[in-house]
């Protein structure tokens, strides 16, 4: 069964850039029809879809979102990756690194990356 | 504001059934079918329980059901126990190379 793990600082400083990795096992990043990313919860609120890879190369990114973020795909290593850059306060919340096709099949676990000085 | 409208909140008492719905509420969210559903347990990443509007994953349980009429989707939820009290979530493609999800619904079992 395929299991995603994040991987990455619990803390940035605010106009800093945000850096997190998930590691696949039990299967490959080059699964076909795949697209790996990122979906975010701040603290207490709801879900929010950051963006992703497919297994073609091409990036998706939420419009809002589209200046400060990339996610890019290591097959080699078997992991794909965040960078958000210029982060606030509001950048704080629970990472979540994903397996979607239309729907999210794989999940990590989450983890929470605060935004303070 | 979501371009997919969940209501905050809803309950029902164990046994009964509960409907949970997910309203296209912006022109943007095209290909309406591919909704899909996800459940939340406090401290838990989300699962999936539901694709395509009507397509169940394996292992999930038969009392969960979808489906759509015009702009709005729904979860129904039959039999409800304890443990299905949690958050629920509808994500759906946009047709703009981007996803959303919906705001979350929190189910109470009273």
């Amino acid at each position: 069964q395929l299991q995603l793990q994040e991987s990455g600082p619990g803390l940035v400083k605010p106009s800093e850039t945000l850096s997190l990795t998930c590691t696949v096992s039990g299967g490959s990043t080059s699964r076909i029809g795949y697209c790996w990313g990122w979906i975010r919860q701040p603290p207490g609120k709801g879900l929010e879809w950051i963006g992703c890879m497919n297994d073609s190369g091409n990036t998706y990114y939420k419009s809002s979102l589209k200046s400060r973020v990339m996610i890019s795909v290591d097959t080699a290593k078997n992991q794909f990756s965040l960078k958000l850059s210029s982060v606030t306060a509001a950048d704080t919340a629970i990472y979540y690194c994903a397996g979607q096709k239309v729907e999210v099949d794989y999940w990590g676990q989450g983890t929470l990356v605060t935004v303070s000085s | 504001q979501s371009a997919l409208t969940q209501p905050a909140s809803v309950s029902g008492s164990p046994g009964q059934s509960v409907t949970i719905s997910c309203t296209r509420t912006s022109s943007d969210i095209a290909n309406y079918k591919y909704i899909s559903w996800y459940q939340q347990h406090p401290g838990k990443a989300p699962k999936l329980i539901f694709y395509d509007v009507s397509d169940r994953p394996s292992g999930v349980s038969s009392r969960f059901s979808g489906s759509r009429s015009g702009n709005t989707a729904a979860l129904t939820i039959s039999g409800l126990r304890a443990e299905d009290e949690a958050d629920y979530y509808c994500f759906s493609y946009t047709g703009s190379n981007s996803w959303v999800f919906g705001g979350g619904t929190r189910l109470t079992v009273l």
